[in-house]
């Protein structure tokens, strides 16, 4: 049973545009929300992440949202460049100090020049 | 330093073989974790330390063995391992207590014969 799911397994924009992915849950005890993201051989590198007792979080050019009454998050890249391509994933905790976080399927970003 | 390093990068085994994974990190980290990553799957936790003591276990079997020496290292030994174990073998770290982002290493591709 897939806990947390990104049901779009790739995307592609084009450079300069907005980059939505999309990550739903089913978990409702789910209260601390990341991603990150995966170049090919190398381990996911952490991006941006949400508590539950927000629905907003923004760094830089990256954008967290979280509905928690529909138990969906997503990532928005604005502008889009093409070092963003690679996997994302995210992932989901249960309350603090449980150490044990969940992953998304993830997606595959493209950006094309 | 925000480094995890991973030794070796790549592993190829044989059933009857032991060998061992070890990470190293000197962040500071008092948590400590093994995922498994296989191809176009999410990462799959297997073991949590903190404070060098094994704190969860995803029910792993017991070819797979953990160990934390110190706060800096951790190993995984790994004994009579089955084709199926093939995968990426991916540490991370974190701060301990309130869920935190985790640093992972780049991984040790595992390949067993």
């Amino acid at each position: 049973d897939q806990q947390v799911k990104q049901n779009s397994p790739s995307l592609s924009v084009q450079e300069g545009r907005i980059s939505i992915l999309n990550c739903d849950y089913t978990n409702s005890m789910f209260d601390y929300f990341l991603w990150y993201k995966k170049y090919p051989a190398e381990g996911p590198t952490f991006l941006i992440s949400i508590s539950s007792i927000k629905d907003k979080n923004e760094d830089g050019r990256f954008t967290v949202f979280l509905n928690k009454s529909a138990k969906h998050l997503s990532l928005h890249i604005v502008p889009s460049q093409p070092g963003d391509s690679a996997v994302y994933f995210c992932a989901a905790s249960i309350g603090s100090g449980t150490y044990k976080y969940i992953f998304g399927t993830g997606t595959r970003l493209k950006v094309l020049a | 330093d925000t480094e995890v390093t991973q030794t070796p990068k790549h592993l190829v085994m044989g059933m009857t073989n032991k060998k061992s994974l070890k990470c190293e990190q000197h962040m500071g980290h008092r948590a400590m974790y093994w995922y498994k990553q296989k191809a176009k799957k999410p990462p799959e936790l297997m073991f949590v330390y903190s404070y060098e003591k094994l704190s969860i276990n995803e029910s792993v079997p017991s070819r797979f063995s953990p160990e934390c020496p110190n706060s800096s290292l951790l190993n995984l030994h790994l004994h009579a391992l089955q084709p199926e174990d093939s995968a990426l073998y991916l540490c991370a770290s974190s701060r301990q207590g309130f869920p935190y982002e985790q640093y992972f290493g780049p991984g040790t591709r595992l390949t067993v014969t």
